[in-house]
């Protein structure tokens, strides 16, 4: 059976400290993987990634996919009150997403 | 551009009525696709559906179907509601099976 996990399921850090949460995957026909920030209600899109090795950036935000691990990390560098969130992973297969259950992140001014 | 459209947003029904909800993608999305999300639980796949086709269906009974209309635009239908289908409905909208997935703003559904 496909699943994404993700690891922690919840985190809380202060103001200015680095975060990464982690994405792993085992899925039958992997297209791609997809990073998502959910605030209050729509889940936004962040990042997608296809290649391995390749890190996609977007300001204090980026991502790397390690296809061999079968996994992916999200980093946040200095981070703000606004980054608190859930940060949803998904991996795209067979037409279908497939989440994962999300890190909720707080970030303690 | 307009984004992916969901109405109502808001929604309270009582046990054992029907209820229909209703997305727009963006324009010239094809893939429409429809999640439960309940507090604490990530989002659970109801179904996609392309080019007025059902391609996928997650694990929910038959009170849960849907259909998609020539123009993409989707409807989600939930029979004989029950206390435990209060969720928000979220809809995602895609261009092609390979890219990302844009949400709606979702409906809040409450169940008494």
């Amino acid at each position: 059976e496909d699943k994404v996990v993700q690891s922690p399921l919840s985190l809380v850090v202060h103001e200015g400290d680095t975060v990464t949460l982690n994405c792993s995957y085992e899925v039958t026909n992997f297209r791609s993987l997809l990073w998502y920030k959910q605030e209050k209600k729509a889940p936004t899109f962040l990042f997608m990634l296809t290649s391995s090795g390749i890190e996609k950036k977007s300001g204090r935000l980026s991502s790397i996919l390690d296809k061999k691990e079968l996994s992916s990390i999200l980093n946040i560098t200095a981070t703000q009150t606004g980054d608190s969130a859930i940060y949803l992973c998904a991996v795209n297969s067979n037409y279908q997403l497939i989440w994962g259950a999300g890190t909720k992140l707080i970030i303690k001014p | 551009k307009a984004g992916v459209t969901q109405t109502p947003r808001y929604l309270i029904k009582t046990r054992g009525q029907q209820v229909t909800l209703s997305c727009s993608p963006i324009s010239g999305h094809r893939s429409v696709s429809w999640y439960q999300q309940t507090p604490g639980q990530g989002l659970q796949f109801l179904f996609e559906y392309f080019s007025e086709t059902q391609r996928n269906k997650g694990n929910f009974p038959g009170r849960f179907s849907g259909r998609q209309f020539s123009n993409s635009r989707s409807e989600m239908n939930v029979s004989t509601l029950e206390l435990g289908d209060s969720a928000l409905y979220l809809c995602a909208s895609r261009w092609g099976e390979n890219t990302e997935a844009f949400f709606g703003q979702g409906t809040r559904l409450t169940v008494v």
